[in-house]
């Protein structure tokens, strides 16, 4: 069964600093991979995505994420945390064969000013 | 005005109650889906359609049913709630025709507590 793996219920860094929120993905074939940030009381809205071509892939608002096979793992990065950076973070796995979007249960990330 | 659209965004209910989420889009796309958002567990899959005539189960099917009224519009039922459905609820559509991104478009949700 494919599967996503957030490691980390909450990550703090202080504004200015670079941060990184992890993934890990378990899938049959080439994996399709999203990450997501939710803003309180909102709905989910897309960052970037990885389905072939370069390991690294540049998404909205400075974001960026890290394609490793041999890892299994499409960390999301930034290289300088803004506080309003500050929100619910989802990595998602689309199952290639039913076409079903598969979420982990998410990263906090706390950007402190 | 919203791309995909959830209604009501805010429901109190009693256990035992029907209670009807629905949920339009006017992205045009084929592929709607249903999920329930509980802190800690991310989002879950209740319900998938990709098309009118075609509606699947998710992980968590139990206790919920769906109609696929047209490609815009997929309404979430619970025929009789519980406490344990209460949860926010998120609609979503994707577009998986050749030359699309595949990424899923979000309603604001809607939030629904069962007393």
């Amino acid at each position: 069964a494919q599967s996503v793996a957030q490691p980390e219920d909450q990550v703090n860094v202080a504004e200015g600093n670079p941060l990184t929120v992890k993934c890990t993905y378990s899938v049959s074939g080439n994996p399709y991979l999203f990450w997501y940030v939710q803003y309180p009381n909102r709905g989910l809205q897309f960052l970037l995505k990885y389905i072939t071509g370069d390991n690294l892939v540049k998404g909205s608002y400075g974001f960026e994420a890290e394609f490793n096979k041999s890892q299994t793992s499409f960390h999301l990065k930034k290289p300088s945390a803004l506080v309003s950076d500050s929100a619910l973070y989802f990595c998602a796995v689309r199952d290639t064969g039913t076409y079903k979007y598969i979420f982990g249960t998410g990263t906090r990330l706390k950007v402190l000013a | 005005d919203a791309d995909v659209t959830q209604t009501p965004r805010n429901r109190i209910t009693k256990t035992g109650k029907r209670i009807m989420l629905e949920c339009s889009q006017t992205k045009g796309h084929d592929r709607m889906y249903w999920y329930r958002q509980d802190p800690g567990l991310g989002l879950r899959l209740i319900y998938y359609s990709f098309d009118v005539k075609d509606i699947n189960k998710g992980e968590i099917s139990d206790g919920y049913s769906v109609s696929r009224q047209a490609q815009a519009k997929f309404s979430l039922s619970l025929e009789s709630a519980i406490p344990n459905q209460t949860a926010l609820y998120f609609c979503a559509t994707s577009d998986h025709d050749r030359g699309s991104t595949g990424e899923l478009f979000f309603g604001e949700g809607s939030r629904l507590t069962v007393l």
